[in-house]
């Protein structure tokens, strides 16, 4: 069963501006992830953020979380060409032994 | 180089001819596990392994099998394919279920 939700479905934006992606899940986490996907290719694990933690940062992303809300967002800065692919979060909910439930994911478009 | 290795990349196959994808990580991750992607539908977890001799059905687990007889080594078994099946299939290892995952490159299977 999927828990994650991202938010937009997609987001098409300009070389230079910054793309903020959501997620909303329904259940108490242990921890919560995001991964990019190039077209077709395998997924790739950007950043993980804990359940007592409210903010990360590595290079130009920086992800949020807000337990009391159940969301997350993933903030990327200064958006390149290169950015172009889609972003998805996947929790680990804290029941139990538990493993990583993705999201539909957020396709991300940057027009040089 | 650590890595997930999954092979075939493309198949295409008939109506119930029994196939395998194999998949196979160096990185001595006791969790790997398998999924699936459908447009509109994300990432849904087929079956996953917590260590040798031990799996476990995820979300969508009809039709398919999946072996454990080595920590590195986690085929997907597809004993009767049917159309239904084709999708996008990845691999993925991890440390522990709750941690950071790196996936294979992807079968793109074709069931006809």
């Amino acid at each position: 069963s999927q828990q994650g939700e991202e938010d937009p479905q997609a987001l098409s934006i300009q070389e230079g501006e910054n793309a903020t992606m959501n997620c909303s899940y329904k259940t108490s986490i242990n921890n919560l992830q995001w991964y990019r996907q190039n077209s077709g290719r395998g997924l790739v694990h950007l950043i993980l953020i804990r359940s007592n933690e409210r903010e990360k940062h590595s290079g130009r992303l920086r992800v949020t979380l807000d337990t009391s809300k159940k969301s997350s967002s993933l903030l990327i800065t200064a958006s390149r060409a290169a950015d172009t692919a889609s972003y998805f979060c996947a929790t680990v909910m804290n029941s139990g032994y538990s493993t990583l439930t993705f999201g539909k994911g957020t396709m991300l478009l940057v027009s040089p | 180089e650590a890595q997930v290795t999954q092979n075939p990349r493309y198949l295409i196959t008939v109506t119930g001819k029994k196939l395998t994808v194999t998949c196979s990580q160096n990185m001595n991750h006791e969790y790997m596990s398998w999924y699936r992607q459908d447009p509109g539908l994300g990432l849904r977890q087929i079956y996953y392994s917590m260590n040798v001799e031990v799996t476990d059905k995820g979300d969508v687990p009809e039709g398919y099998k999946v072996s454990r007889k080595e920590k590195r080594n986690f085929p997907l078994i597809l004993e009767s394919p049917s159309p239904n099946q084709t999708s996008l299939y990845f691999c993925a290892s991890s440390l522990w279920g709750h941690t950071e995952a790196f996936f294979g490159q992807g079968t793109r299977l074709t069931v006809v």
